[in-house]
């Protein structure tokens, strides 16, 4: 099982400033991984795949990089509906189990 | 415009059984697999099960094996989760979600509240 875990837990963020949120493989995943952002009372929503390409409809704001074990989303002026809670997936092995990582939430500073 | 209505939520009881229902639409149902991701309230998101696009390969987190079976009808388009057994660790919303595991979980629909209660 590969465990992915998330941080911080908790990013308290001034709108307008950038938001840099990690997730860490506890082994090499390539760049099979996405990250998503849930709302609250909302369905999760893909914003990024293959570590770095951005969803159908995604902002540019949004950008996602890393490989192997270690990957991060940045975004990169932070806008009043960013505030959410993320998400990383991996998606490198079959049965995913533990494929999420424990999320972190991005709050108003 | 890709659709996931899921159905057949409700309150049981402990040891009791729901079946889940997700209609899908959109898409081609069958050139893709199929998961069920649940979150427990105010918690984060756990995968529970996934089929490959015609139900050959199968798979199940820990806590649901041999009691919880995904099965899906691709002529009906639709992806179904019998789960038996319940505990009240089960409860959650269960997304029906398009994607396998071994691809980006892409479509997520709206969920089914699944409470199990004495």
């Amino acid at each position: 099982e590969i465990v992915m875990t998330q941080s911080p837990a908790t990013l308290s963020v001034s709108p307008g400033e950038r938001a840099t949120l990690s997730c860490r493989a506890s082994q090499s995943i390539r760049t099979d991984l996405a990250w998503f952002q849930q709302k609250p009372g909302q369905a999760p929503r893909l914003l990024i795949y293959s570590a770095s390409t951005r969803a159908a409809g995604i902002p540019a704001r949004f950008s996602g990089s890393g490989s192997g074990t270690d990957f991060t989303l940045t975004i990169s002026s932070l806008q009043s509906e960013d505030f959410a809670v993320y998400y990383c997936q991996q998606y490198n092995i079959w049965p995913p189990e533990g494929t999420f990582g424990q999320g972190t939430k991005v709050e108003i500073k | 415009e890709v659709q996931l209505v899921e159905s057949g939520g409700g309150v049981v009881r402990p040891g009791g059984s729901l079946r889940l229902s997700c209609a899908a639409s959109g898409f081609t149902f069958d050139d893709f697999g199929m998961t069920w991701v649940r979150q427990a309230p105010g918690k984060g998101l756990e995968w529970v099960s996934g089929t490959n696009w015609n139900g050959g390969s199968t798979g199940y987190t820990g806590s649901v094996k041999g009691r919880f079976t995904i099965s899906r009808n691709n002529a009906k388009n639709s992806l179904y989760l019998q789960m038996d057994s319940l505990r009240v660790e089960d409860t959650a919303l269960y997304y029906c979600v398009r994607g396998q595991g071994l691809s980006p979980f892409d479509y997520w629909g709206q969920g089914a509240l699944v409470i199990v209660s004495s």
